[in-house]
């Protein structure tokens, strides 16, 4: 079973729809993160969480709200999906204890808003 | 945060070294350099990552210039399952918000 998993993997929606997005993790990590992905792009940075009672507005948060729920789950939602939030959604952890700065990815979920 | 330039794409016969060069002309002193890969629209995995000192580990080596400006990522024997977009990041370890995970260098290995 992958450390990461997100759900759902493929979802299409139309304008307007509420969107949750969902990531647990068994890493254990402390640190959760989404990303979002364009065709050609890289990743930019949507909201980052440190702990359950911390949560950070990224690059780009416009549109997006989290939560987080326990040390494991983290979700994104999308309140009122448009289509230029089509895109693939990366949710990553990392280990504050470690020192370092890598990251953990999930497999991804694809978003198409119609 | 510094930026990184990379090219868009190279090709790499298979069982050569593939070396994929990145550009970080304005990198500070504790900044590190990263690297991620990513394999089709998979999430991007961790490669290996450095600050001053050459660093090998069992997927690949990372040379840093001496003035620390830019960087090569070198896979020793490159397969066909190197093919990927390859990412140059540059960081410090507490940098979490303004990583920039750029287009990246797209590898193709060639059989």
């Amino acid at each position: 079973d992958a450390d990461v998993t997100q759900t759902p993997r493929n979802r299409i929606t139309k304008t307007g729809k509420r969107i949750m997005l969902e990531c647990s993790q068994t890493k254990g990590h402390d640190r959760m993160y989404w990303y979002r992905q364009d065709p050609g792009l890289g990743l930019r940075l949507i909201y980052y969480s440190f702990d359950v009672k911390d949560i950070n507005k990224g690059e780009i948060s416009d549109g997006y709200s989290v939560s987080r729920q326990a040390q494991a789950k983290f979700s994104l939602s999308l309140e009122s999906a448009i289509p230029n939030q089509t895109a693939l959604y990366f949710c990553a952890t990392s280990d504050r204890t470690s020192g370092s700065w890598e990251l953990f990815f999930g497999e991804g979920s694809r978003l198409t808003v119609l | 945060d510094a930026k990184t330039t990379q090219p868009t794409s190279m090709d790499c016969a298979e069982g050569r070294a593939a070396n994929l060069p990145c550009n970080h002309s304005t990198i500070s002193g504790n900044e590190y350099v990263y690297w991620y890969r990513q394999i089709h629209s998979q999430g991007p995995q961790y490669i290996i990552h450095g600050l001053k000192n050459n660093e090998t580990n069992e997927m690949a080596s990372l040379i840093i210039t001496e003035d620390r400006k830019s960087s090569t990522l070198i896979l020793p024997h490159a397969t066909l399952r190197d093919t990927a977009v390859y990412y140059c990041i540059v960081a410090l370890k507490t940098s979490y918000d303004k990583v920039i995970f750029g287009p990246g260098t797209s590898l193709s290995v060639i059989p």
